[in-house]
């Protein structure tokens, strides 16, 4: 089992070009989630999809959009990247049914734009 | 609105006990998380309580009081690998297993 994995692990960004963040995981989880980190601060929710087929919005969803594509796979694209946006992204999932808890992160996406 | 308050930063030397404490402000509450996070890396899942009380994993224990929508972390024995951010997070009703985290505390181990 992999996990959660994301790609790209860097990607450095001039301000205006968009880019496709990817995440998926092998664990058969429902729920998917993608969180910003800024230096010294917490965990920020951007997006997150309780299941395959939904999708809402978190806590800082300005400036993003997602797309659940199949029961593995969560996307995050930047439309049009802003320095504001240079960021560590991490994906997480949690499985199965009404009493999961534990959300799986992936090893993270720095973004740099500039 | 949803509020956690965390201390920002806490040292303690190897073998002492440490307690992190955690303050939640929120509807619809759910249960408690607690993450770790070494400098660089992903957070990872150390403990959860949806009932009030003591859970206890190895050296590592969690409190949660939800009359005083409070909780705590308390890691024992404490070893140099431990120095890290650690996170508290709150889940609530019918949101999709959502967690909305706190700023983190920053545990600096000394020798």
């Amino acid at each position: 089992n992999a996990g959660v994995t994301q790609t790209p692990k860097f990607q450095v960004l001039k301000t205006g070009q968009s880019m496709t963040l990817q995440c998926a995981q092998d664990m058969n989880h429902n729920s998917m989630y993608w969180y910003r980190q800024d230096p010294g601060m917490g965990l920020r929710l951007i997006y997150y999809s309780a299941s395959e087929g939904t999708t809402d919005k978190g806590e800082v969803p300005n400036g993003y959009n997602v797309s659940r594509l199949n029961k593995r796979e969560f996307s995050l694209r930047l439309e049009s990247a802003a320095p504001s946006q240079t960021s560590v992204y991490f994906c997480a999932s949690t499985g199965g049914q009404g009493g999961s808890y534990e959300q799986y992160f992936g090893p993270g996406t720095r973004l740099t734009v500039t | 609105g949803q509020s956690l308050e965390q201390p920002s930063e806490v040292t303690a030397v190897e073998g002492a006990i440490v307690q992190i404490n955690c303050t939640y402000q929120t509807s619809g509450f759910y249960g408690l998380s607690w993450y770790q996070q070494h400098d660089g890396g992903a957070p990872t899942f150390l403990s959860y309580n949806a009932l009030d009380g003591l859970e206890e994993t190895g050296r590592f224990s969690s409190f949660l009081s939800r009359s005083d929508s409070y909780g705590y972390l308390l890691l024992q024995e404490l070893q140099m690998k431990d120095s890290a951010s650690y996170f508290c997070a709150v889940r609530n009703y019918n949101q999709g297993g959502k967690l909305i985290f706190g700023q983190g505390t920053e545990l600096s181990v000394k020798p």
